[in-house]
């Protein structure tokens, strides 16, 4: 099993639509989460940092649920602009960042 | 941004040559990491770097090393380059080493090993 595993899509949404991602993770000592996006050919970058109690930043708000190991990215009213593969991230210990493989997403008008 | 310089950005070379790549931040941050990103596998870790000489493997370390001399500089180095390690490379850094502080990633380097 890998360490961590996400959908690889694609997900096919029309604007204005809500899409929501997981990604589970196997080791349950894991520290710390976080959502990248990653647009073709260019290198990921930092959506956001997944709290324990959630978090939230505009359209975006990711969840964390330890109990069933995984981490969620919810997407509010799609635009075209966030079509891109988005990717978790996990810390299993300590120094490594695991990167699921990415889920790709696709806003349509 | 975070500071973070790849070089090359692109290099084509042959098999069984030696290729370095070069990391440099201007964040002064303690870690740094080099990953490959390939089609269906993702980001897989090869090295990292704790300090100034203080290395790691990761999990997709064989045929590669790497050096810090310098806490802005970390290199990787394909002692004699195979088709099978023609991919993207990206380098990150972090405050801290992923505890609650993410990885910022350099713009890449595209490797050819033809």
């Amino acid at each position: 099993r890998k360490e961590v595993e996400q959908d690889p899509g694609p997900f096919n949404v029309p604007e204005g639509a809500t899409v929501a991602f997981n990604c589970t993770y196997s080791n349950s000592a894991s520290q710390s989460f976080f959502w990248y996006r990653q647009d073709c050919r260019k290198e990921p970058k930092l959506l956001m940092s997944v709290y324990s109690s959630g978090n939230e930043d505009g359209r975006f708000t990711a969840q964390l649920n330890r109990a069933s190991q995984y981490i969620s990215l919810l997407i509010r009213d799609s635009k075209l602009s966030d079509s891109a593969t988005y990717l978790c991230a996990v810390t299993p210990n300590t120094d490594k960042l695991i990167f699921g493989t990415g889920t790709r997403l696709q806003v349509f008008p | 941004d975070a500071g973070i310089t790849q070089s090359p950005r692109h290099k084509v070379t042959e098999t069984g040559t030696p290729v370095t790549l070069r990391c440099h931040q201007t964040e002064n941050h303690r870690y740094m990491y080099w990953y490959r990103q390939d089609p269906g596998h993702g980001l897989r870790l090869i090295h990292y770097s704790y300090g100034v000489k203080d290395t790691d493997k990761g999990e997709v370390s064989d045929g590669y090393s790497v050096s810090r001399s310098k806490t802005e500089d970390f290199l990787l180095t394909l002692e004699s380059a195979t088709s099978s390690q023609t991919s993207v490379y990206f380098c990150a850094i972090s405050e801290s080493g992923g505890i609650n502080s993410p990885l910022h990633f350099g713009n890449g380097t595209r490797l050819t090993v033809t």
